[in-house]
């Protein structure tokens, strides 16, 4: 167990809506990452905040935003779905904002139909 | 964007049999990372490397890099059945920039 949570563990939505997604970071860490995991992208990197303010951005759609509470806990929204959008997405943690290893959570599976 | 590339995709061995896999990468670095996956869990953080070492190991795990060629390898000795997963080596592409960029990872099968 990394100490990271992810809500919900599968998610199962129609194309066109807007569903969010929850995590909370190991005790102690300040930077949160979401990954987007699928067969024919592989693990692609989407954002990073530290300590509650956006620190590095990826490969992340217009369609998808993110923040971090002031309890560093942290949402992914994705709207307007596409099939396309159907993949495992992870959340990570660490303690400081570089070099250092990333804990990561178990992942939510968004299937959109 | 894939910054690092495992080698083999794929490699199957028996227990208690060796098995190496390689990356290599593209841009400068200031560490690098490997991880394993169970087939769709979580990635495992397993070894980081820095660009200043050149090996470095845990446990049965054995890391090297090679900074000069842009490569890693990761050598995992005497092989079991629950080493079956995917490995991924990751960079951070040597910018202030903290992203980890993953290859497509190598899918290793331990037999009995």
């Amino acid at each position: 167990d990394s100490g990271v949570t992810q809500t919900p563990k599968h998610l199962i939505t129609a194309t066109g809506q807007r569903v969010t997604l929850r995590c909370s970071p190991r005790s102690g860490d300040l930077s949160v990452y979401w990954y987007q995991q699928s067969l024919d992208q592989g693990l692609q990197f989407l954002i990073q905040y530290y300590n509650g303010e956006e620190r590095a951005k990826g490969n992340i759609l217009e369609r998808f935003s993110a923040q971090q509470f002031p309890d560093l806990h942290s949402e992914l929204n994705l709207s307007s779905l596409e099939l396309g959008d159907s993949a495992l997405y992870f959340c990570a943690s660490s303690v400081w904002y570089s070099g250092n290893e990333q804990y990561f959570g178990p992942g939510t599976r968004l299937t959109v139909t | 964007s894939q910054q690092g590339e495992e080698d083999p995709q794929a490699l199957s061995i028996q227990e208690g049999e060796n098995a190496t896999m390689n990356c290599s990468y593209k841009t400068s670095i200031n560490n690098l990372q490997w991880y394993r996956q169970n087939s769709g869990r979580g990635l495992v953080h397993l070894i980081l490397i820095r660009s200043n070492e050149r090996e470095k190991h845990s446990g049965r795990l054995r890391v090297t890099l090679d900074t000069s060629k842009k490569s890693s390898s990761l050598l995992i000795t005497a092989s079991r059945a629950a080493d079956t997963a995917s490995y991924f080596c990751a960079t951070d592409e040597g910018q202030a920039g903290t992203a980890l960029i993953f290859g497509k990872g190598t899918t290793l099968s331990v037999s009995s």
